[in-house]
């Protein structure tokens, strides 16, 4: 069965210091990727999804970037945090193909402060 | 654009009452997805039921119930004898693969089911 790991659960950070999230998919191959925000009580946003390695979209401009090193590897990082980065990160994967729905980790809590 | 709204944003019942949770969405295509999850407090999200454009057909699993409307752009989720443990916010999603991987959320409805 595929298992999806993000990591870490929780995370504080002061501003202006580097991130980094790193999520993992098993039991599948050429996973679609994705990267969700979920800002306190609102809904979610995608920032990025990869079709494939070293192939990254981005739906929002922001300080934020994301890489996929590796077939079933995803990254979410950033050089230098604003508090407004603050929020609920959810990495997702999907098989290829049109009906497959998105299954979730289990997300990342990140505080700026 | 893509949309999907959930105009319900709280919703509080007594437990084994039945509640309806409301999804609108606004597609570019003929061909899309409809998906609905639900986020515990626990924080992950939990997907609960596809649905494709070409299929009309509503479907029940067990306390769970979905109508889907074509005619109205609608997806909307039931469920019958509620109970605490469905106290949850409820996101329906949808998908058009003409556009894109992306899939697109509704704002969520936070149900809280009270003993």
């Amino acid at each position: 069965s595929q298992t999806i790991h993000q990591w870490p659960a929780t995370l504080v950070q002061p501003v202006g210091s580097p991130l980094s999230l790193e999520c993992t998919v098993e039991g599948t191959s050429n996973p679609n990727l994705y990267w969700y925000r979920q800002a306190a009580g609102r809904g979610l946003q995608l920032l990025f999804y990869s079709v494939g390695i070293g192939q990254i979209s981005s739906e929002v401009p922001q300080n934020l970037s994301a890489s996929r090193p590796q077939d079933r590897q995803f990254i979410l990082s950033s050089k230098k945090l604003l508090l407004s980065d603050s929020g609920f990160y959810l990495c997702a994967w999907k098989r290829t193909g049109n009906n497959s729905p998105l299954h979730f980790g289990n997300g990342t809590r990140l505080t700026v402060t | 654009a893509q949309k999907v709204t959930q105009a319900q944003t709280e919703i509080s019942v007594v437990e084994k009452e039945d509640v309806t949770l409301d999804c609108v969405y606004e597609t570019r295509d003929t061909t899309y997805y409809l998906f609905w999850y639900k986020q515990p407090p626990s924080g992950e999200l939990v997907f609960l039921i596809r649905r494709n454009s070409f299929d009309e057909q509503n479907e029940i699993s067990g306390r769970y119930s979905w109508n889907f409307q074509k005619s109205t752009s609608s997806f909307n989720f039931t469920i019958t004898a509620s109970q605490v443990v469905d106290s949850a916010v409820y996101f329906c999603a949808l998908s058009e693969p003409a556009y894109g991987q992306n899939f697109v959320f509704g704002p969520g409805t936070r149900l809280s089911v009270l003993p």
